[in-house]
């Protein structure tokens, strides 16, 4: 069956203090995984998709990797507004009537 | 370029009431499904349509169902309201069925009393 987890499920930094998320996966033929940001109330916002293993993706302090069985969001250097919940999902199912499968998300908290 | 858009905002409902949610693709995407978020998780796949069909089912029971129009525009019907369908309700939708990125929409946040 396929299935995300995602640790921790919260995160406290000090403002600068650098860290990583991680995301665990099982999906039988890897079609994407991708990592959301959602601030509380809201819908989820598109970070990165990663297709392949050794692959990897920038946006400002926001890294993301993926090997074979997990993927990582590495926050360099975070700031305040840098704090919500992130999302990490796969693609699951046959060819393109799949659908995204979520982890529970980490709660990150950046206090200045 | 307008994103996902949702209607309404906020809804609140009495349990065995009837609720219709509506949603307006990102330009240019013809796919749309929907997702139920509970306090605390992650989103749960509900179902998702293309070409006005319902294409796949996540494991919801009948009384969640839907619509597409011909504009690509959606509809998610929900029937017989329990308490326990309290939840953010999210739309996503993608540019085809040959793209895996998904664009949400801001919710609906459905409270039944």
């Amino acid at each position: 069956e396929d299935q995300v987890t995602q640790s921790p499920e919260a995160l406290r930094l000090q403002e600068g203090e650098s860290s990583s998320l991680n995301c665990s996966y099982t999906v039988s033929g890897l079609r994407g995984l991708f990592w959301y940001r959602q601030d509380p109330g809201k819908g989820p916002e598109f970070l990165f998709t990663l297709y392949s293993a050794g692959e990897e993706k920038e946006k400002e302090r926001l890294k993301a990797t993926l090997t074979k069985k997990e993927s990582f969001l590495h926050i360099t250097a975070p700031k305040p507004e840098d704090s919500a919940t992130y999302l990490c999902a796969v693609w699951g199912g046959s060819g393109n009537t799949g659908k995204l499968i979520f982890g529970q998300g980490t709660t990150l908290q950046v206090k200045p | 370029d307008a994103g996902v858009t949702q209607s309404p905002t906020h809804l609140i409902k009495t349990r065995g009431q009837q609720v219709t949610l509506r949603c307006s693709p990102k330009s240019g995407h013809d796919t749309v499904s929907w997702y139920q978020q509970a306090l605390g998780q992650g989103p749960q796949f509900i179902f998702q349509y293309y070409e006005e069909e319902e294409r796949q089912r996540g494991n919801f029971p009948d009384r969640f169902s839907g619509h597409q129009f011909p504009n690509y525009s959606s509809e998610l019907n929900v029937n017989a309201l329990l308490l326990g369908d309290s939840a953010l309700y999210l739309c996503a939708s993608r540019a085809s069925r040959d793209s895996y990125e998904q664009y949400f929409g801001p919710g609906t946040r459905l409270t039944v009393t």
